[in-house]
Parts: C-alpha cells; sequence; structure tokens
C-alpha cells in the first residue's frame, strides 16, 4: 500500500533561519511525491512534485525538496523563512496503480515567528 | 493550471438535513475528486467523478450519503444527506491535469448543528 507519514505535528522556526518539514514514504515502485500548502480558510495550493530526474525539486515560494530513495524521505525545506510561509503543509504520493488515488500526510503545521 | 471555484464557501446546517456543493472548473477534465478534510486533519478521497458514469466511491463513503452528480466536463455537486455533526467537515473538489499536478478548489466549511 502507498502512504506517506510527516512525524511533526509542528514545526516551530524563527524568521530567516532555514526550515525543514519532513516526509517519508512507503510505496512500491518509483514514486510520484508532491508538497501542497495550505493557508488558513483556504484550498490546498501545489508547491512542487518529483516525478524523475533531479533528487532536488525547486517549487513555488522559494521551496525546494530532496528525493532520497535510499531514506524514503522527501523533506521540504527553504534556506530562509518568511512570516508568511506560516501554513498548514501537506506531502502526497500518487497511488502509481491507481492514478485516481493520491494519499496525504497527516500534515505539518510550520510557525514561523518575527 | 486549473482555477476551481466551489458553492457554498461556508454553511451551518441542521441535523437531519442535506446540502449540495457545487464545484466549477475553467476547463475540460475527465475526472474531479471530492475530499473531505476534517478540522486539523488530513485529506481523505471521498470520491472520484467521471463525467457521464457513476462516481467510484471510496471504502467508507457510499452513495446514498454522499451522491455526487457530473453532467458535464466542467462542474461536479457533491451533496452531503442527511447530516450529523460528525459531518462537519471542509469538503474540497480537485481535479488532476497533466504532469501530475493536482488544483484544489477553496472549499466548502460545513457545520452540523
Amino acid at each position: 500500500a502507498q502512504s506517506v507519514a510527516q512525524p511533526e505535528d509542528q514545526v516551530n522556526v524563527a524568521e530567516g533561519n532555514p526550515l525543514t518539514v519532513k516526509c517519508t514514504y512507503s510505496v512500491s515502485g518509483n514514486p510520484y511525491l508532491f508538497w501542497y500548502v495550505q493557508y488558513p480558510n483556504r484550498g490546498l495550493q501545489f508547491l512542487l512534485k518529483y516525478i524523475t530526474g533531479d533528487n532536488l525539486v525547486k517549487g513555488s515560494y522559494g521551496f525546494e525538496a530532496e528525493f532520497n530513495k535510499s531514506q524514503t524521505s522527501f523533506h521540504l525545506k527553504k534556506p530562509s523563512a518568511l512570516v508568511s510561509d506560516s501554513a498548514l503543509y501537506f506531502c502526497a504520493v500518487r497511488d502509481r496503480t491507481n492514478f485516481n488515488k493520491f494519499y496525504f500526510g497527516s500534515g505539518t503545521k510550520l510557525n514561523v515567528k518575527p | 493550471s486549473a482555477v476551481i471555484s466551489q458553492k457554498p464557501s461556508r454553511d451551518i446546517c441542521q441535523r437531519g438535513t442535506s446540502l449540495t456543493i457545487q464545484c466549477q472548473v475553467d476547463s475540460q477534465v475527465t475526472m474531479m475528486f471530492w475530499y473531505r478534510q476534517q478540522p486539523g486533519q488530513s485529506l481523505t478521497l471521498i470520491a472520484t467523478a467521471n463525467q457521464g458514469s457513476e462516481a467510484t466511491y471510496e471504502s467508507g463513503f457510499v452513495i446514498d450519503k454522499f451522491p455526487i452528480s457530473r453532467p458535464n466536463l466542467t462542474f461536479s455537486t457533491l451533496t452531503v444527506s442527511n447530516m450529523s455533526p460528525e459531518d462537519s467537515s471542509i469538503y474540497l473538489c480537485s481535479v488532476v491535469l497533466t504532469y501530475n499536478e493536482q488544483f484544489f478548489g477553496p472549499g466548502t466549511r460545513l457545520t452540523v448543528l
């Protein structure tokens, strides 16, 4: 079965510091991995994806994620956090046998303090 | 990309009643998806809606409770029937375009009293 895990319910970081939001996955075969962000009272917004190719994927708003096959991880990173990055972040994997299905992690609330 | 709108954005309903949520996409898409997101939690797929065929429901969700219509390639509705407080959630519709990118509507926040 496909699944993703986000081990941290909440991540706190000071503005200007680097941030990491963790995600590990469990899939059969090569994964299709995604990060989404949800701001308060808004729907989810696509940030970035890994399908194939370079392990370091760059996305929207200065975010990037590193695909690590040996550690089955896809951590989201940003070199310098902004207060406006404070939101709920979801990691997701797309089922390669049933493309209709995306499995979402439990979400990590990122708090960036001034 | 896709622009998705949902109506209503929020509603407060009495138990035992039904609410129909509308989802409109600005481009034609084969499949539309309906998710439920309970407060502070992750997303759970309710069903996949194809135009011209019956929706496919995930385990734990049934057509009698969550009937779905998909009359054309840009529109879908989800009805939450015979509501109870446990149905209080955010309901999201989404589409997947080429390159695996999934786009979500802004959600409908439902509170059942």
